[in-house]
């Protein structure tokens, strides 16, 4: 079973550059969600969509974009990369009464 | 979102078993209590949910009080591989309502 899988592990970018990071699952979850957390701290939410066609904002959406055209894949856009957004982002989806589960995350630096 | 609030930090000794408190005490009836635990350099785990009734499961269980404001993890016998940031929040089971929203979370450290 693949569960939640991030891609790339590992990126580095520069200062202006974009990047997609890519998330898909296939355990057929309607709720999906990209979280990031800087070194030391806890999980901020960025995005989250509760099915394909439908999103939301979360805690730190600013300098993010999501899209969800499919219930497996949940992509997360950065436009014009900034040293604020190096992080390690994780992407997780689940059932609505039920535990998320999480990708191994993908680690971003911007230089 | 209702917030919880749980110790910075906690101690414990291996074989030993842990009680993680969590206080919620705006936590509405539609809030289910989850539990997820982070260990080193790796993603978030489930561990276990509820609504009002405790629950178990195999790794570890949830003790929920009867007016619901508070709950508390347990973990039977502590190991090694215990060690974690544990976090404890509440998900609306409302579709409207789904956000997964993290707060600091109880660093566990397992002396052996």
């Amino acid at each position: 079973n693949a569960g939640v899988t991030q891609t790339p592990k590992f990126r580095i970018l520069k200062i202006g550059q974009s990047m997609t990071l890519q998330c898909a699952q296939d355990m057929n979850h309607n709720y999906m969600y990209w979280y990031r957390q800087d070194p030391g701290m806890g999980l901020k939410l960025i995005y989250y969509s509760v099915g394909a066609g439908i999103t939301d904002k979360g805690e730190v959406p600013n300098g993010y974009n999501v899209s969800r055209s499919t219930t497996e894949d949940f992509p997360l856009r950065l436009e014009l990369a900034a040293p604020s957004q190096t992080s390690v982002y994780f992407c997780a989806s689940s059932l609505i009464r039920f535990g998320a589960f999480f990708g191994q995350g993908t680690r971003l630096t911007v230089v | 979102d209702a917030k919880t609030t749980q110790p910075n930090s906690m101690e414990s000794n291996e074989e030993e078993p842990v009680h993680l408190p969590c206080n919620h005490s705006t936590i509405s009836g539609t809030d289910y209590i989850h539990w997820y635990r982070q260990l080193p350099s790796q993603g978030p785990e489930y561990v276990i949910h509820g609504l009002t009734s405790n629950v178990n499961n195999r790794m570890a269980s949830l003790a929920i009080a009867e007016d619901r404001k508070s709950s508390t993890l347990i973990l039977h016998r502590a190991t090694l591989r215990d060690a974690a940031v544990y976090y404890c929040i509440l998900r609306d089971s409302r579709a409207s309502g789904s956000r997964l929203t993290f707060g600091e979370g109880t660093q566990l450290t397992v002396n052996p």
